[in-house]
């Protein structure tokens, strides 16, 4: 099993629409979730992190976690196709650095 | 956000020579950085974690020898490929961690350099 798991995709939603992207983790002992996206040929750049349960909202984002269900997600909402690029989950245990990246699910927004 | 560098943003070498690329925290102080390697299509691949003033932590299937990492101050980080060979070709990215004003430590990348070994 991964440690860090999401569906490749890709994903193809239209212009507007809301881009739903999910993640699951292994490590009960994990403590800080981060999703990054990254554009072709371009390195990751951190959208959002959550530490808690629930909702972390930021602007058309928002980050949801469940750590009973070991289960983390990213909702995109009125999806631009600028938002078109990979998205990594990325989670890392506590009192530590070293961060366990999936392998990023591609998403579309089609104008 | 924090501001990561890397130099040079791509570099062509020839097989059998080596390559040093730098990475700089141009606005804060990272008390760690990491080295991450990903070819086409595929996720991150983490190398190595280095710490300031201490041995880097190379990741399981890294050759240590074959990819040198310096971290001598705060704010830079090198990373050495030696003796490149053309499988060595890969987009390598660096990223910086240290205490933002909000929470627990985040990690921030570099814009990464392109390697082609010929």
């Amino acid at each position: 099993q991964k440690e860090v798991e999401q569906n490749s995709g890709p994903l193809s939603v239209p212009e507007g629409a809301i881009a739903s992207l999910n993640c699951t983790y292994s490590d009960r002992g994990s403590q800080s979730f981060f999703w990054y996206r990254q554009y072709s040929g371009k390195s990751p750049e951190l959208i959002m992190s959550i530490y808690s349960n629930g909702d972390k909202e930021d602007g058309r984002f928002t980050a949801q976690l469940n750590k009973a269900s070991q289960y983390v997600s990213l909702l995109i909402r009125d999806s631009q196709p600028s938002d078109s690029a990979t998205y990594l989950c990325a989670v890392r245990r506590t009192g530590g650095f070293k961060t366990i990246f999936g392998a990023g699910t591609r998403l579309f927004v089609k104008a | 956000g924090a501001v990561v560098s890397q130099h040079p943003s791509w570099v062509i070498c020839k097989s059998g020579t080596s390559v040093k690329i730098e990475c700089r925290s141009l606005d804060f102080q990272a008390t760690t950085m990491f080295w991450y390697r990903q070819f086409p299509k595929q996720s991150l691949m983490l190398m190595a974690t280095s710490n300031e003033g201490s041995k880097a932590t190379y990741e399981q299937g890294v050759e240590k020898d074959k990819f040198l990492i310096n971290h001598a101050s705060l704010t830079l980080s090198t990373l050495t490929v030696t003796s490149a060979h053309p499988e060595d070709s890969s987009f390598y990215i660096c990223s910086a961690g240290g205490p933002n004003r909000v929470g627990p430590y985040e990690q921030y990348f570099g814009p990464g350099t392109r390697l082609t070994v010929t």
